[in-house]
């Protein structure tokens, strides 16, 4: 199983422009997750899925958009790319459930996003 | 919001020390709590979880829970350099009918050979 694969790693962005972050999980989680962590900070979410179909907002949604159309896919679109949306993202998924007590998170490797 | 608190540090401990890691919350409804690593430059992998008062051990790692008090420790015996890294706690609760988690800014940690 690869887990969790992000694309890209690293990318550069001028103002205005847009993008998509792709993740992809292979484990046939229910939930997955996207964070943003800016240096020297936490992790804060900002759009999570439990469910192909069904996204909610986090903590932090302004200035981005998700979808989920199938279990693995859950990208991440950002429009008009801000210096305030530098920091690097993380995609994660879980098996989620009113039954899982411990819902262990598995990180994919991160994107570095610099919007200059 | 529901909150994660803990020490920023960095927390600088000699090498076969017992590293101490601390954390409190706000939600009493808190059901789970986790304990994850995160090396300089990586994403986060999960060390530990708890969901009963009293404590749990996992070779070197021990996490400690008071419902009571809102608070979740994680103990290193005998740390390693290698277990200098940003240690993140997170809390588990359901809203919704949905499993939600809030992380905490995390603790670095820092082990001097």
């Amino acid at each position: 199983n690869a887990g969790v694969t992000q694309t890209p790693k690293f990318r550069i962005l001028k103002i205005g422009q847009s993008m998509t972050l792709q993740c992809t999980q292979d484990m046939n989680h229910n939930y997955m997750y996207w964070y943003r962590q800016d240096p020297g900070m936490g992790l804060k979410l900002i759009y999570y899925s439990v469910g192909a179909g069904i996204t909610d907002k986090g903590e932090v949604p302004n200035g981005y958009n998700v979808s989920r159309s199938t279990t693995e896919d859950f990208p991440l679109r950002l429009e008009l790319a801000a210096p305030s949306q530098t920091s690097v993202y993380f995609c994660a998924s879980s098996i989620g459930g009113a039954l899982t007590m411990a819902d262990e998170q598995f990180f994919g490797p991160g994107t570095r996003l610099t919007v200059l | 919001q529901k909150e994660v608190e803990q020490n920023s540090g960095p927390l600088s401990v000699p090498e076969g020390a017992i590293a101490s890691l601390n954390c409190t919350y706000s939600d009493r409804g808190s059901q789970s709590f986790f304990w994850y690593r995160q090396y300089s430059g990586k994403s986060p992998e999960l060390i530990m979880f708890i969901y009963s008062n009293g404590d749990k051990e996992d070779g070197r790692f021990t996490a400690q829970l008071n419902k009571a008090s809102q608070y979740v420790s994680l103990l290193i015996r005998d740390s390693q350099p290698s277990d200098s890294a940003t240690y993140l706690c997170a809390v588990a609760y359901f809203s919704g009918g949905y499993q939600k988690v809030t992380f905490g800014t995390g603790t670095k940690l820092q082990v001097i050979p």
